[in-house]
């Protein structure tokens, strides 16, 4: 079982749809981050967060420190938005970060 | 701002030839400084890792090396490629650790090994 796991793979949405993409981790954390990486392969760091919910612009991230999960929400999405989003998570201990196989996102116009 | 340059885009090389991808990293200082691999289909790997000037740490044992002369230049080298390095490598600095900073990606490489 991988430390860091997403759900789903693969996600096809109509512009406009409200989009969850999951994140569950089996480890102690100290921090999680999600990612957006373009198609042409470029990577964003979207959110970096240890607790709560942090928002940025149609963008929210939440994560529940207890249940060891992270939830990464879309709203109104757009084809722009489209994207492989991944979830990391650094460890309590080191720099290390272990990585989620990503979540491709597709929006349909 | 701060900025990361990493080159070439894009690099078609033989099997058993040598490798050198470069990264620099502008407007910070003392930065950590990261290299990936993404295998076509997969998530990231963390290939090395630097804290500071020489200071390399190796994740994964293989025919790469990393090395780190100035401190805000990231080199990765081979020797000698095999086939199996073929992917996209992607280098990436960080403020400090990964607890109180974000992460920021280059546009990465494109390596393929004939």
């Amino acid at each position: 079982k991988n430390e860091v796991e997403q759900s789903p793979q693969n996600l096809t949405a109509q512009e406009g749809e409200f989009i969850t993409i999951n994140c569950s981790y089996s480890v102690g954390i100290s921090a999680l981050h999600w990612l957006q990486q373009h198609p042409g392969g470029g990577i964003v760091s979207l959110f970096m967060l240890s607790s709560g919910k942090k928002k940025h612009g149609r963008l929210i991230a939440t994560i529940n420190i207890q249940e060891k999960h992270s939830s990464l929400h879309i709203t109104a999405s757009h084809p722009r938005d489209s994207a492989v989003y991944i979830c990391a998570v650094r460890g309590t201990s080191g720099s290390r970060l272990t990585f989620g196989e990503g979540t491709q996102l597709t929006v349909n116009p | 701002s701060q900025t990361i340059h990493q080159w070439p885009a894009t690099l078609v090389q033989p099997v058993g030839s040598p490798l050198s991808l470069e990264c620099t990293v502008e407007g910070t200082s003392n930065p950590n400084l990261y290299w990936y691999r993404q295998a076509a289909g997969r998530g990231l790997q963390l290939l090395f890792y630097s804290v500071g000037i020489g200071q390399i740490s190796s994740e994964v044992p293989q025919n790469l090396s990393a090395s780190r002369p100035q401190d805000r230049q990231f080199i990765l080298s081979s020797k000698k490629l095999l086939l199996s390095d073929s992917g996209f490598y992607l280098c990436a600095w960080s403020a400090d650790s990964l607890y109180n900073s974000p992460l920021h990606f280059g546009n990465g490489t494109r390596l393929t090994v004939t």
